[in-house]
């Protein structure tokens, strides 16, 4: 069974500032990974899939990286609407979550 | 526009049952894969169950199997969850999701806003 790994729990950073999300698989996964971001009271919504593909209407200051075992979440330039919890998602296994908060 | 409307949820006693429906419009939902997703106040997401685009398999996660059924009616564009025995561990949102199944891998890449399950007495 595959156990997605999310680091870290919590990312403490300014509007403006670089955000670099990981996300790390039991055993290799290919490119098959998601990112999802949700905002309180929000249901979930798709980022990333394919591991580096932004998903329809998604700014490009979010983008993903990574194969088999290793991924990230970057966001380039953090803008006030972008503070959230982000999780990673391979098949029916979810990462349990980083939050990402205004410091 | 992709819409997906959960409703259903509610309070229940321990060991009691309700039914969740997820009306879907926008797509051609006989297409898709189905599935629902729960977060418990507070916690991360956990998948729950799925069901392939003419019904003829569904999936379980471990905490509901035999517990917990999943259906739909393509004809009204319509998903299903029946929960029964219900505990209390499973008070949670409980979110309808499309589910991608691709060259680039399964995701899910459309929610609906969720309907909350409280089991408690």
């Amino acid at each position: 069974e595959i156990v997605l790994t999310q680091s870290p729990a919590t990312l403490s950073l300014s509007p403006g500032e670089r955000a670099t999300l990981s996300c790390r698989a039991s055993q290799s996964i290919s490119s098959s990974l998601a990112w999802y971001q949700q905002k309180p009271g929000q249901a979930p919504r798709l980022l990333i899939y394919g591991a580096s593909n932004r998903a329809t209407g998604i700014p490009a200051r979010f983008s993903g990286s990574g194969s088999e075992t290793d991924f990230t979440l970057t966001i380039s330039s953090l803008e006030p609407e972008d503070f959230a919890v982000y999780y990673c998602q391979h098949r029916s296994k979810f990462g349990q979550g980083t939050k990402v908060e205004i410091k | 526009e992709v819409q997906l409307v959960e409703s259903g949820g509610g309070l229940v006693q321990p060991g009691g049952s309700l039914r969740l429906s997820c009306e879907a419009s926008g797509f051609t939902f006989s297409s898709y894969w189905m599935n629902w997703v729960r977060q418990a106040p507070g916690k991360g997401l956990e998948w729950v169950a799925n069901m392939r685009e003419d019904g003829g398999e569904q999936y379980y996660a471990h905490s509901v199997k035999g517990r917990f059924t999943i259906s739909r009616d393509n004809a009204k564009n319509s998903l299903y969850l029946q929960m029964n025995s219900l505990r209390g561990e499973d008070t949670a949102v409980y979110y309808c999701a499309r589910y991608i199944m691709g060259s680039s891998g399964n995701y899910f890449d459309s929610w609906g806003q969720g309907t909350l399950v409280t089991v408690s007495s």
